[in-house]
């Protein structure tokens, strides 16, 4: 079955600074990622997903890229905010599957001030 | 409108009690899942429902069974708890496959 493995497990950042956290899939025939953010204690969000016919998709600071040939993609988050200080979760699902979502384990963000 | 709304919010049971988790949606939504999140291991699926009526096993379905007797409600069932099972259950929906689901706030519960 589809395996998710995320990476950095953890990332600390100054303010202002980038982040990049970055996902590979196992099954090529996945062609929908969703990229989650869960606050300590609470449930999590959607904050951006992208389909397998683009490349790219942006939404204010936040954007993520794919690469279907090499299975990975990524989150790309720029003049962070302490406000961005979350675990943020990627997962995948392909088509006819019932959207079964197959997650990574998760990137702790930390932004300090 | 309130989304997705999961009951109890807290639960603590002993070894071999069983009890339900229900979880409860108000966007009409076809698709219902359950899923469970343990520290370093991200969410992993139960069990989901692509239709009233209907169900279907995740990746960790052992111990657990669920039902849709209604569009609107998908319960989790725990038969016979174990320590295993202590985790934090979410429940969460979508309009149809591989669109974006919408989470409840979580059940914390602990079995010991």
């Amino acid at each position: 079955g589809e395996n998710v493995e995320q990476h950095p497990s953890t990332l600390s950042v100054q303010e202002g600074d980038s982040a990049v956290i970055k996902c590979t899939y196992s099954d090529s025939a996945s062609n929908y990622f969703p990229w989650y953010k869960q606050e300590l204690g609470k449930r999590p969000q959607l904050i951006i997903d992208i389909r397998s016919n683009v490349g790219e998709k942006k939404d204010q600071r936040i954007a993520v890229t794919l690469n279907k040939t090499a299975k990975h993609f990524s989150l790309h988050i720029t003049e962070t905010q302490p406000e961005d200080s979350a675990v943020y979760f990627c997962a995948a699902s392909k088509e006819n599957q019932g959207g079964k979502l197959i997650f990574g384990q998760g990137t702790e963000l930390s932004v300090k001030p | 409108n309130a989304g997705v709304t999961q009951t109890p919010k807290f639960r603590v049971l002993k070894t071999g009690q069983s009890m339900t988790l229900l979880c409860a949606q108000d966007m009409n939504h076809e698709y219902m899942y359950w899923y469970r999140q343990d520290p370093g291991m991200g969410l992993r699926l139960i069990h989901y429902s692509v239709g009233e009526g209907t169900t279907a096993k995740g990746e960790v379905p052992d111990g657990y069974n669920v039902s849709r007797l209604k569009k609107q409600n998908f319960l989790l069932g725990l038969e016979s708890a174990a320590p295993s099972q202590t985790s934090v259950y979410f429940c969460a929906s979508g309009r149809v496959g591989n669109q974006p689901q919408h989470f409840g706030d979580g059940t914390r519960l602990s079995i010991l």
